[in-house]
């Protein structure tokens, strides 16, 4: 089993529309959760951080369930500018370091 | 400044050439990361720097060499590579190595491709 899963898409929506992603991660020690978002052929950057109250950024509404280990990005009112790959990332500490792992991303198209 | 700096930005070379990869940051951080992502792949961690030290080695054949000189600089050192190791390699850091809110801020990355 992966240790972060995604559905990889594509999803395909018209501007304006909501969307929803989802993510799975198997190790409950886990102690950081983020979205992530990269561009083709650029670095992730990052979206936002994810808490366990669930966090809002304007159009972004991010959640995270630790008892089902599950987290999920809301992305409203679509806009073009914001067909991406968003990567769902999940940290914890162990050995005295904090270790990222990355999903394997889910790809979102925005269309006119 | 809160930005990754990673040079070079493309790096084409041979599979007998010695080439290094650089990364800079001057936030402060006290971590710092090599990444390697193949296309349509995920970042995958090679390396962890934690205040200065070789942290975590995953598992990486010897022909990548890292090294961090000082707390703003990481290096990667490639020698006798395969062109199974063309990738994107990303450099990352963080404020320290716990966990916090966050995340790593990543470099633009070095487009890398072994002939």
């Amino acid at each position: 089993r992966k240790e972060v899963e995604q559905d990889p898409g594509p999803f395909n929506v018209p501007e304006g529309a909501t969307v929803a992603f989802n993510c799975t991660y198997s190790n409950s020690a886990s102690q950081s959760f983020f979205w992530y978002r990269q561009d083709c052929r650029k670095e992730p950057k990052l979206l936002m951080s994810v808490y366990s109250s669930g966090n809002e950024d304007g159009r972004f509404t991010a959640q995270l369930n630790r008892a089902s280990q599950y987290i999920s990005l809301l992305i409203r009112d679509s806009k073009l500018s914001d067909s991406a790959t968003y990567l769902c990332v999940v940290g914890f500490f162990s050995g005295g370091y904090n270790k990222l792992i990355f999903g394997a991303g889910t790809r979102l198209a925005v269309h006119p | 400044d809160t930005e990754v700096t990673q040079t070079p930005k493309h790096l084409v070379m041979g599979m007998t050439n010695k080439k290094s990869l650089k990364c800079e940051q001057h936030m402060g951080h006290r971590a710092m990361y090599w990444y390697k992502q193949k296309a349509k792949k995920p970042p995958e961690l090679m390396f962890v720097y934690s205040y200065e030290k070789l942290s975590i080695n995953e598992s990486v054949p010897s022909r990548f060499s890292p090294e961090c000189p000082n707390s703003s600089l990481l290096n990667l050192h490639l020698h006798a590579l395969q062109p199974e190791d063309s990738a994107l390699y990303l450099c990352a850091s963080s404020q320290d190595p716990s966990p916090g809110p966050y995340g790593y801020t990543f470099g633009s990355g070095t487009r890398l491709t072994v002939v």
